[in-house]
C-alpha cells in the first residue's frame, strides 16, 4: 500500500531557530517527492520537488534532502520566521499518466517570538 | 503565470441549493484535479481530468458533478449536499506526467471554503 508518514505531528520552535521535519514513504513506482507549505484554509504551495536522482534541493531557507535507498526525506528550515508557521506536507508522486499524489498527514509548525 | 484561480473563496449553501465551484489556469496544463480537504487532514483526490476528459473518479457521490468545458477551466457542480460535505475544495493542475517528465509540478489553487447548512 502506498503510504507517506511524517514526523513529528506538530512542532513549536522559537523565531530564529532551525528545525528539521521528517518524511518516510513506501510508494511504488516512485516518480518524485515534493514538500508543500500550507497555511490554514489556503491551498498548498510547492517548496521543493525532487526526483530519485536528486539528493538535495534548496529554496531560500528551505532545504530538502532525499535518500531513495532508505525512502526517507527531510525538510530543514533555517533561521525560522513567524511566517513559517504552517503545515508542511510531504507528497510522493506515483509514476503514472497524471500526478497521482500520495499525501502525508503533515507537520504543523508553530514559530513563536 | 503560475496561478490556479478558484472562485468563490467562500461559499455557504443550504442542502437544497445548487451551486458551482470554478477553477481556471492558463499554464497550458492538460491535467486538472479536484481535491477535498477536511480540517487537519491531507487533501483527498476526487476527480482527475486529462485532456478535458474525466479519467479518474474516486467513488465520489453523484451530488458532486465535475465538468471541464475547455482546457483552462474546471467546474464542480454541487447539488443536495450534506453538512459533512463542508470542507476546503482544492483545484490543481499539472502537465501530464510520465517517465520522461518525472518532475512535473502540480499547482494548487487557494481553495473554496464550503459550508453546508
Amino acid at each position: 500500500k502506498n503510504q507517506v508518514e511524517q514526523s513529528p505531528q506538530s512542532l513549536i520552535i522559537l523565531e530564529g531557530k532551525n528545525c528539521t521535519l521528517q518524511c518516510n514513504y513506501t510508494v511504488s513506482p516512485f516518480s518524485n517527492l515534493r514538500w508543500y507549505k500550507q497555511d490554514t484554509g489556503r491551498g498548498p504551495v510547492s517548496l521543493t520537488i525532487m526526483t530519485f536522482s536528486e539528493n538535495t534541493k534548496s529554496n531560500g531557507r528551505y532545504t530538502a534532502t532525499l535518500d531513495a535507498d532508505t525512502k526517507q526525506s527531510s525538510l530543514h528550515i533555517t533561521a525560522s520566521q513567524l511566517s513559517d508557521s504552517a503545515s508542511y506536507i510531504c507528497v510522493v508522486t506515483v509514476l503514472s499518466g497524471y500526478n497521482k499524489l500520495i499525501f502525508g498527514a503533515g507537520t504543523r509548525l508553530a514559530v513563536h517570538p | 503565470d503560475t496561478e490556479v484561480t478558484q472562485t468563490p473563496k467562500h461559499l455557504v449553501m443550504g442542502m437544497t441549493n445548487k451551486k458551482s465551484l470554478k477553477c481556471e489556469q492558463h499554464m497550458g496544463h492538460r491535467a486538472m484535479y479536484w481535491y477535498k480537504q477536511k480540517a487537519k487532514k491531507p487533501p483527498e483526490l476526487m476527480f482527475v481530468y486529462s485532456y478535458e476528459k474525466l479519467s479518474i473518479n474516486e467513488s465520489v457521490p453523484s451530488r458532486f458533478s465535475p465538468e471541464c468545458p475547455n482546457s483552462s477551466l474546471l467546474n464542480l457542480h454541487l447539488h443536495a449536499l450534506q453538512p459533512e460535505d463542508s470542507a476546503l475544495y482544492l483545484c490543481a493542475s499539472s502537465h501530464r506526467t510520465g517517465k520522461k517528465r518525472a518532475n512535473t509540478e502540480a499547482f494548487f489553487g487557494q481553495g473554496t471554503r464550503l459550508t453546508v447548512v
